[in-house]
């Protein structure tokens, strides 16, 4: 069956280091895209991806980057973590601009 | 920008009870749609209904159901005969053209025994 799936599932890192979340669908979906849920935030977008070579900043992008080099894969990477990246990282992606999309199991991320 | 508001930061309703969640939106387009996800405390994000804004109709899922009112940019969600397992967070979502998910800050939802 298709799937989305993301890894690590739980990450520890430290002030400073870069650390790189992996997200990988196998539904062919041109569309992907990275979220972050905080308690009284709901999901706020990082940045998402409408196809290979295509990258474009969400609302709280600051601080992380994407490439789209194929259609499967949309890595999101924190530069230099900082502890208020510390969250939960959803990555999903949708078939169609403008229809449901379809969400990973998350990525518990904590900066010390 | 569109905005999604939930107003109910919690709600509880009592086992085999209907319950509704509020969402209000704002936008300026015509043609759009929007969503209820919910997440349970398993953390998955599982889409519960959709909701096309050109269908006057509302969407049904089982004991899921909208109350779609297009001129009042409102959309609740109505869970019927609730179930211990629809103990979770629930989100309203709006989607329109091609622009990205814009999600509400949620509503957590506990089913009592």
């Amino acid at each position: 069956d298709a799937e989305i799936t993301q890894s690590p599932r739980h990450k520890i890192t430290e002030t400073g280091r870069q650390v790189t979340l992996a997200c990988h669908q196998t539904w062919n979906h041109n569309n992907m895209f990275w979220y972050r849920q905080d308690l009284g935030h709901g999901l706020r977008l990082i940045h998402y991806s409408y196809g290979v070579q295509d990258t474009n900043k969400g609302e709280v992008s600051d601080g992380y980057s994407v490439s789209r080099s194929n259609t499967e894969d949309l890595p999101l990477t924190l530069e230099s973590a900082a502890s208020s990246q510390t969250s939960v990282y959803f990555c999903a992606s949708s078939e169609v601009a403008g229809w449901e999309q379809y969400f990973g199991p998350g990525t518990r991320l904590t900066v010390t | 920008a569109q905005t999604v508001t939930q107003s109910q930061p919690e709600m509880s309703v009592q086992e085999a009870e209907t319950v509704t969640l509020s969402c209000t939106y704002d936008t300026s387009e015509s043609n759009y749609y929007l969503f209820w996800y919910k997440q349970p405390p398993s953390r998955q994000m599982i889409l519960v209904i959709r909701q096309e804004a050109y269908k006057q109709q509302n969407a049904t899922e089982n004991r899921f159901s909208v109350n779609f009112q297009k001129a009042a940019k409102s959309f609740s969600l109505k869970i019927s005969d609730s179930q211990l397992g629809d103990t979770a967070m629930y989100f309203c979502a709006f989607i329109s053209g091609n622009t990205p998910l814009v999600f509400g800050k949620g509503t957590r939802l506990s089913v009592i025994a």
